[in-house]
């Protein structure tokens, strides 16, 4: 099984602020990772796919790169809408996600 | 407009099975794989497996190897999932999910599943 280790497990900043996530896969997945935003009661909502392609429609804050092994997800100003939690998602070999990044409002 | 809808939520005791349906609309439904994932309370996402709709070939996660079973009825375009031997930590939301290669652009609304004595 590929595990997925993504810190830091929660944050806290300020609106405007540079959030930055981070994954890192226990073998070399590639470029075989999305990023995803699940807001309370809500089903989760693609972001990035294969590593750095952000979805259509997706605010141009975020952002995300990396390759092999250690990926890095950015959201380059904090609005309040961001509010939510993060997670990574491999699928070089089956599926499996990231742990989750709360991201909060100081 | 793509669209997964789900059938409502379950309460079942420890040892039963449960079936969830994932009813898609909105594009051909053995164009894309289904996946499976599931949330308990307060918990991340957790991949359960995927189904091909065209041909019904599956790939489970090894945890539920052996306990889940995902089949599909392509004349009604829908899928299903079933998961035998209950137990309390099964208790989660599940969802269907489905996209172009492992990406899941489309989510169901999510299905309660209870297991309590």
């Amino acid at each position: 099984d590929i595990q997925m280790t993504q810190s830091p497990s929660s944050l806290s900043a300020f609106v405007g602020d540079r959030v930055t996530i981070t994954c890192q896969a226990s073998q070399d997945i590639s470029n075989y990772l999305n990023w995803y935003q699940q807001k309370p009661g809500k089903a989760p909502k693609l972001l990035i796919y294969d590593a750095s392609n952000l979805e259509p429609g997706v605010p141009s804050r975020f952002s995300g790169s990396g390759s092999g092994t250690d990926f890095t997800f950015t959201i380059s100003r904090l609005q309040p809408e961001d509010i939510a939690t993060y997670y990574c998602q491999q699928y070089d070999n089956l599926i499996t996600f990231g742990g989750g990044t709360k991201v909060e409002i100081k | 407009q793509v669209q997964l809808v789900q059938s409502g939520a379950e309460v079942k005791k420890p040892g039963a099975s449960v079936k969830v349906s994932c009813k898609a609309s909105g594009y051909t439904f053995t164009s894309y794989d289904i996946n499976w994932v599931r949330q308990a309370t307060g918990q991340g996402l957790e991949w359960m497996g995927w189904m091909n709709p065209n041909s019904g070939k599956t790939g489970y996660a090894p945890k539920f190897q052996g306990r889940v079973t995902m089949t599909r009825n392509t004349s009604i375009s829908t899928a299903f999932m079933e998961l035998s031997s209950l137990r309390s930590e099964d208790t989660a939301v599940y969802y269907c999910a489905t996209g172009p290669q492992f990406r899941l652009d489309f989510w169901g609304q999510g299905t309660l599943v209870t297991v309590s004595s």
